[in-house]
């Protein structure tokens, strides 16, 4: 079974701050992908990285980063300088090639806030 | 806008009442999955579609609940005989054919049920 944790459910920063998401995630397949949505008080969940369990290459796109580490098992989003626009649920979320393998299975969220 | 399109947005129906939900995918997205999602969780699969083949179906889809999607475009929710539980966010997501893409959602439908 496929499981992912998201253990902060609240974070608040100060404008400018730096912040680290964390999740970890479970799975006995080799090949998986990883995902993280933002989802903005309207409701839609916004696509922000997929990543495939063999490119363990950290990524950055502009103010976001990832860092993916399988010897941990956890795929952590950082905000550098964020912004009050950064205020929204981030979910984590896992898909398996085996198995029930089109569908997501999420994190329960971590709620951002970032304060003027 | 060419994104995933749900309708309504928000609904208010009365306990055991049927209510339908319907999503538009983006046109050449093949798959099409409904999700639920409950106050302070994230969302949770409930049924999957490539094209108008209904491939799985999540074991929190009672047989209250059923989904179409006739012509591989569209696709309806009917929720049947409306439940308290039943209080959630339904979210409609969609994905070319492609099995390692990211899923597109939509804005969901929140369902109160009183």
């Amino acid at each position: 079974a496929q499981k992912v944790t998201q253990a902060q459910t609240e974070i608040s920063v100060v404008e400018k701050e730096d912040v680290t998401l964390d999740c970890v995630y479970e799975t006995r397949d080799t090949t998986y992908y990883l995902f993280w949505y933002k989802q903005p008080p309207s409701g839609e969940l916004v696509f922000l990285i997929r990543r495939n369990s063999f490119d363990e290459q950290n990524e950055i796109s502009g103010r976001y980063s990832w860092n993916f580490q399988k010897s941990t098992s956890s795929f952590n989003f950082t905000i550098t300088a964020s912004q009050v626009v950064d205020s929204a649920v981030y979910f984590c979320a896992l898909r398996t090639s085996s198995g029930s393998a089109r569908q997501l299975t999420f994190g329960s969220g971590t709620q951002l806030t970032v304060l003027p | 806008d060419t994104g995933v399109s749900q309708d309504p947005r928000h609904k208010i129906t009365k306990r055991g009442q049927n209510v339908t939900f319907r999503c538009d995918p983006i046109s050449e997205h093949n798959r099409l999955y409904w999700y639920r999602q409950t106050l302070g969780q994230g969302p949770e699969f409930l049924t999957y579609f490539q094209n108008e083949a209904q491939l799985e179906k999540s074991r929190l889809l009672s047989d209250r609940f059923s989904a179409e999607r006739p012509k591989g475009s569209f696709s309806t929710l009917e929720i049947q005989r409306t439940e308290q539980g039943d209080s959630a966010m339904y979210l409609c997501a969609s994905s070319p054919g492609q099995s390692n893409t990211e899923a597109f959602f939509g804005q969901g439908t929140r369902l109160t049920v009183v």
